[in-house]
């Protein structure tokens, strides 16, 4: 079993759409991050969290240490949402090393 | 905007070539991450760097090695390339342990 599951993995959804990406974990972490892959493979940083909530735009992500899940919620979705979402999580005491889910490849459409 | 820059986006090399792979952040963060992208498996660490001249082996360190002369660059090292490291690469790097990581916009290596 890996130690960072996503679900869905793949995810087909109309434009305008809430979108719903979990994460659940099984490791001690310091923080979890949510990260953006587009094709062409470049990845962005869309969020780090240790606890609560944050939102940017219309992206919001949350996370329950407690119950070791996270969640990336996209409002309004739109067709250049569409990439592979990826959840990290950074391993307690290992000083930055980064353990990553398979992704969840979104495609939003028009 | 920090900046992690790979020195090429798509390599083809022929098996048995050594092979450089260099990432360079303009941030003077501490950590450096070289990590490797498949299809089913995710991205997998190879090699990372706490400081210059600091190098610890990840989860998937064999066939490859490590530079960090200075600050600023990490390079992966591909002693003798064969087709099973044909991946992208992705860098990283962060300023501390608990501060956000920056990707570099990856390497897609062919080794043929």
């Amino acid at each position: 079993k890996n130690e960072v599951e996503q679900s869905p993995q793949n995810l087909t959804a109309q434009e305008g759409e809430f979108i719903t990406i979990n994460c659940s974990y099984s490791v001690g972490i310091s923080a979890l991050h949510w990260l953006q892959q587009h094709p062409g493979g470049g990845i962005v940083s869309l969020f780090m969290l240790s606890s609560g909530k944050k939102k940017h735009g219309r992206l919001i992500a949350t996370i329950n240490i407690q119950e070791k899940h996270s969640s990336l919620h996209i409002t309004a979705s739109h067709p250049r949402d569409s990439a592979v979402y990826i959840c990290a999580v950074m391993i307690y005491n290992q000083g930055g090393k980064l353990i990553f889910g398979q992704g969840t490849e979104l495609s939003v459409k028009p | 905007d920090v900046k992690v820059t790979q020195s090429s986006r798509y390599l083809v090399k022929r098996t048995g070539e050594k092979v450089f792979l260099e990432c360079v952040q303009d941030m003077d963060h501490e950590n450096m991450f070289w990590y490797r992208q498949d299809p089913g498996l995710g991205l997998r660490l190879i090699y990372f760097s706490y400081d210059v001249k600091m190098k610890e082996k990840g989860d998937i360190p064999e066939g490859y090695s490590v530079s960090r002369e200075k600050k600023e660059r990490f390079s992966l090292i591909l002693e003798s390339a064969s087709t099973n490291q044909t991946s992208m690469y992705l860098c990283a790097s962060s300023i501390g342990t608990l501060t956000e990581a920056f990707f570099g916009q990856g390497t897609r290596l062919t080794v043929v």
